[in-house]
This record gives C-alpha cells, structure tokens and sequence, in this order.
C-alpha cells in the first residue's frame, strides 16, 4: 500500500491561502491516481479532488473548484493541494489517498494518510 | 451529485452479535462501491472495495453486498476492536460521495 504523509497545515485567515503536501513512498507513485478527501469538525467524509496518475486529468467537488489545485510531481512522489481564497467552512483534516489500482480510469481513492489540519479563523 | 445515504445512523451491539448496515445510491452505480471504517485519531482503512470484495489482510468476518443503488455491510460477529464509524463511498461518477456514516458501538 506504501505510505503517505501529508504536511503543511495550520491556522490562517479567511481569505488566505494555503499549500498541502502530501509524500509517498514504498510504492511506484506515478502509476496511481491521487485524491484529497476532508473531514469537518464533527462531521462525515468529503471528497475534494482527485488527479490521474500522469496528471493529464484533474477533477474537484464544485465548492472548491475555481479555489483549489491539485498537482502533482512525479519526479518527487509527491501531491499538492494549493487552497485560495480559504474559508471558514474549509476547516477540516485533510486526508491523501492513493488509489487502490495502477494506472486506473476509474479513480477511487483507497488508501489514506494520517491527514492534516487546517483552520480557517480570523 | 450521486446522493449516497446509509442506516442506521448509529447501533450498538453485543460482542458476537451481527451487524448490518445498509448503504442506498440515488442512482445506479453497478458495484463501484468502498466501505471504509474510521477509528478517532487514525485514518480511514478500506474493508471492501467492488461492493463485495474483501481487501487483503481484512478480517473475513467482514463482508459486502449489493448492485445498483442497494449495498449491504455484514460484520458477521462484532468484536471490540470494530467500535468505528463505517461510511460507504461511490467511485461511479464524480465527484467521489460518501454515505453519512454508521457509528458502531459495542454494549
């Protein structure tokens, strides 16, 4: 399954931006789709965004779409969520994950990090 | 959006007892389905992925089931160790949706 671990969490302003990382290892990066999924305070699990394994397609839940990228660098096994114009309500974990199979046209997202917080408040 | 929704919303059970939670897509999905349980503090692990296969290392007690819009989870004896919450997830269509998940207890 490999191992991830996500970085660059921690409390800003609405309105701020912010950049996650999350690096892989033990397992051949650029062969799997990449995901971020959050979780609220409190609250269930939300799919956030999601980018193939050769980093030709991208695809992000619309409340974030037009704030948000994802991007990855094969070259340094790693994904990246750059979050703009952050809000109140994009308080939460965030989560990586991997996909379960290789070079997959259905990316499902299965194998997850520890995750890292990020709060918005002023 | 493909509306994922689960009951019941909590349970609690005795040691050895089976469990059963219930997973509804509002529309077809085929067996594009996950089901994840989730301890606090840990990150979410995969029990099944394909609606009804189990993933390797993954006590068989643990099972799934359905096709379409109706999925079913079976712990067939809870143990301790499950006390969790279980979401199920669609990867039919995007964005990626998760049932609201179960919280299982043990009396």
């Amino acid at each position: 399954q490999g191992q991830l671990v996500e970085s660059g969490g921690g409390v800003v302003q609405p309105g701020t931006s912010l950049r996650l990382s999350c690096a892989a290892s033990e397992f051949t990066f650029s062969a799997f789709g990449m995901h971020w999924v959050r979780q609220a305070p409190g609250k269930g699990l939300e799919w956030v965004a999601v980018i193939l394994y050769d980093g030709t397609n991208k695809f992000y839940r619309e409340s974030v779409q037009g704030r948000f990228t994802i991007s990855r660098d094969n070259s340094k096994n790693a994904v990246y969520l750059d979050m703009t114009s952050l809000r109140a309500e994009d308080t939460a974990v965030y989560y990586c994950l991997r996909d379960r199979v290789s070079y997959s046209a259905r990316p499902s997202g299965t194998y997850w990090g520890p995750g890292t917080l990020v709060i918005v408040s002023s | 959006d493909i509306q994922m929704t689960q009951s019941p919303s909590s349970l609690s059970a005795s040691v050895g007892d089976r469990v059963t939670i219930t997973c509804q897509a509002s529309e077809d999905i085929s067996d594009y389905l996950n089901w994840f349980q989730h301890k606090p503090g840990q990150a979410p692990k995969l029990l099944i992925y394909d609606a009804s296969n189990l993933e390797i290392g993954v006590p068989s007690r643990f099972s799934g089931g359905g096709s379409g819009t109706d999925f079913t989870f079976t712990i067939s004896s809870l143990q301790p160790e499950d006390i969790a919450t279980y979401y199920c997830q669609q990867y039919d269509n995007f964005p990626r949706t998760f049932g609201p998940g179960t919280k299982v207890d043990v009396k």
